[in-house]
């Protein structure tokens, strides 16, 4: 059962504009919502974090929105640099349990 | 500060044969979760242990899989007669206490031929 999705398995944007990665969810008792970056060979780095009780969280070039009655969240990085081209995995958790659910990740490619 | 630590990266084995994962937890993180990434796929959850305990193994396969963390020394993943579908990219992650953030290993890809 698929309870995070991230639909598009790619997406390529132009160095300096805007990366926008989407994620939808299912289980509505998820509140906490992450996204780890991995590059090739190494394992997912933490980026950033949005708890429910919040719909933005913003950290320099990276900002995560929230909607949770639509149940989906995206990330926004502006402006893109050819050094975030890597693996974006969004994933989400309810309190209380331990079992942190991943999508299946996008591909971003920026391109200078 | 190390970072956590994995090995081996690489380990390929012939079906039937026995698969020993490694992880060592950043230092001072006492909760370690071992995570299965299969091709074209996300992570999925297998199991958190703390020191000595199993907490959660609800994402590990019923047989053949086993986890434990002891007192002293790495966590290990093990996985007994392997087949061709075990193959995958095995991560650890650590955690100081039962939190949200989560520090990920570079990973142990095993090959099973």
């Amino acid at each position: 059962d698929q309870q995070v999705k991230q639909n598009s398995p790619s997406l390529s944007v132009q160095e300096g504009r805007i990366s926008i990665l989407n994620c939808d969810y299912t289980n509505s008792m998820f509140d906490y919502f992450l996204w780890y970056k991995k590059y090739p060979a190494e394992g997912p780095t933490f980026l950033i974090s949005i708890s429910s009780i919040k719909d933005k969280n913003e950290d320099g070039r990276f900002t995560v929105f929230l909607n949770k009655s639509a149940k989906h969240l995206s990330l926004h990085i502006v402006p893109s640099q050819p050094g975030d081209s890597a693996v974006y995995f969004c994933a989400a958790r309810e309190t209380n349990n331990n079992d942190m659910r991943f999508g299946a990740g996008t591909r971003l490619t920026v391109k200078p | 500060n190390a970072g956590v630590m994995q090995n081996p990266r690489h380990l390929v084995r012939r079906r039937g044969q026995e698969a020993r994962l490694r992880c060592s937890p950043m230092k001072g993180h006492s909760h370690v979760y071992w995570y299965r990434q299969l091709p074209e796929e996300g992570l999925k959850f297998m199991v958190y242990l703390q020191k000595e305990n199993i907490i959660d193994e609800s994402g590990m396969p019923k047989e053949r899989f086993s986890a434990e963390f002891p007192k002293e020394g790495p966590s290990i993943l093990r996985i007994q007669q392997v087949v061709r579908g075990d193959s995958a990219a095995y991560f650890c992650a650590s955690s100081p206490q039962r939190s949200y953030e989560q520090y990920f290993g570079p990973g142990t890809r095993l090959t099973v031929t």
